[in-house]
C-alpha cells in the first residue's frame, strides 16, 4: 500500500509570492491533516480535512488555507509569503473515523524556503 | 491546556548503551492518546506507538519500550542497546478532545558509533 505523498518536496519562494502545496492520502483514507514545522515553534497543526470539509483549524492566520477533492487530496495554499513561512509542511492521513484506533501517518513534507 | 513537554532537547549515547526519552504531558481530558513518532534526517514522522489512557500497561517492541504512567503523566521511551540508525529526533504528542495532534519540541538522539 502506497504511503502518503507529498508535492513539490522542495520549493523556493520570494516574499508575497504564493504557494500551493499538494497531499496525497493513503489509500482508503478520508481525512487529511496538515502541520508546519519550524526549529523555533516545532510541529503545529494547521487544519484538517475529512470529506472534502474541514473538521479542525489551528491557529494561523488567514493566509493559510486549505481544501480536500472528492478523491481525498488535499491542497494547502499559502498566500503572500513571509520570511517565517518558510518551514517543513508535514502532511498526515488518517481514516478520520475518530475511533478509538485513529492513528496518522506522515508523508515526507514540502520543505518551503522564502527568500 | 494541553501540552507535552520533552525536557531532553538533545541526548547522545553511544551505540549498545539504552537510552530514556522523557515525555512528560498535560491534559484535563480523561480520555486521550499518546503518540511517539521518530523523524530521521530525511524528514517524514514515522508512527511509533500509539497508547490510550485507559491502557497502562507498559510496551515492549523488539528494542523498543515504552513506560506510560498516568500517576505522573508521563510516556517515557527507552531504546535498548541502541543503533547508529536510531539517530533521529523523537516526538511524543498528545491527542486532545478536538482530536487535533498536540507534538512535544522533539528530542534529537545521537548514537555514536
Amino acid at each position: 500500500k502506497a504511503g502518503v505523498t507529498q508535492t513539490p518536496r522542495y520549493l523556493i519562494k520570494t516574499r508575497g509570492q504564493q504557494v500551493t502545496l499538494s497531499c496525497s492520502p493513503i489509500s482508503g483514507h478520508r481525512s487529511v491533516s496538515w502541520y508546519q514545522q519550524t526549529p523555533g515553534q516545532g510541529l503545529q497543526f494547521l487544519f484538517e480535512y475529512f470529506s472534502e470539509t474541514q473538521r479542525n483549524k489551528g491557529n494561523f492566520p488567514g493566509r493559510f488555507s486549505g481544501r480536500q477533492f472528492s478523491n481525498s487530496r488535499s491542497e494547502m495554499n499559502v498566500s503572500t509569503l513571509e520570511l517565517g513561512d518558510s518551514a517543513l509542511y508535514l502532511c498526515a492521513s488518517s481514516h478520520g473515523r475518530l475511533a478509538e484506533k485513529e492513528t496518522r501517518y506522515f508523508g515526507p513534507g514540502t520543505r518551503l524556503l522564502v527568500l | 491546556a494541553q501540552k507535552v513537554t520533552q525536557a531532553q532537547t538533545e541526548i547522545s549515547v553511544v551505540e549498545k548503551e539504552d537510552v530514556t526519552l522523557d515525555c512528560v504531558y498535560e491534559t484535563r481530558d480523561t480520555t486521550y492518546y499518546l503518540f511517539w513518532y521518530k523523524q530521521p534526517p530525511s524528514g517524514e514522522l514515522v508512527f511509533l506507538i500509539r497508547r490510550n489512557s485507559f491502557d497502562e500497561q507498559n510496551e515492549i517492541s523488539g528494542r523498543y519500550s515504552w513506560n506510560f504512567q498516568k500517576s505522573t503523566s508521563s510516556f517515557n521511551f527507552t531504546i535498548t542497546a541502541s543503533q547508529v540508525v536510531d539517530s533521529a529526533v523523537y516526538f511524543c504528542a498528545l491527542r486532545d478532545r478536538d482530536d487535533k495532534i498536540i507534538f512535544g519540541k522533539g528530542t534529537r538522539l545521537h548514537i555514536l558509533p
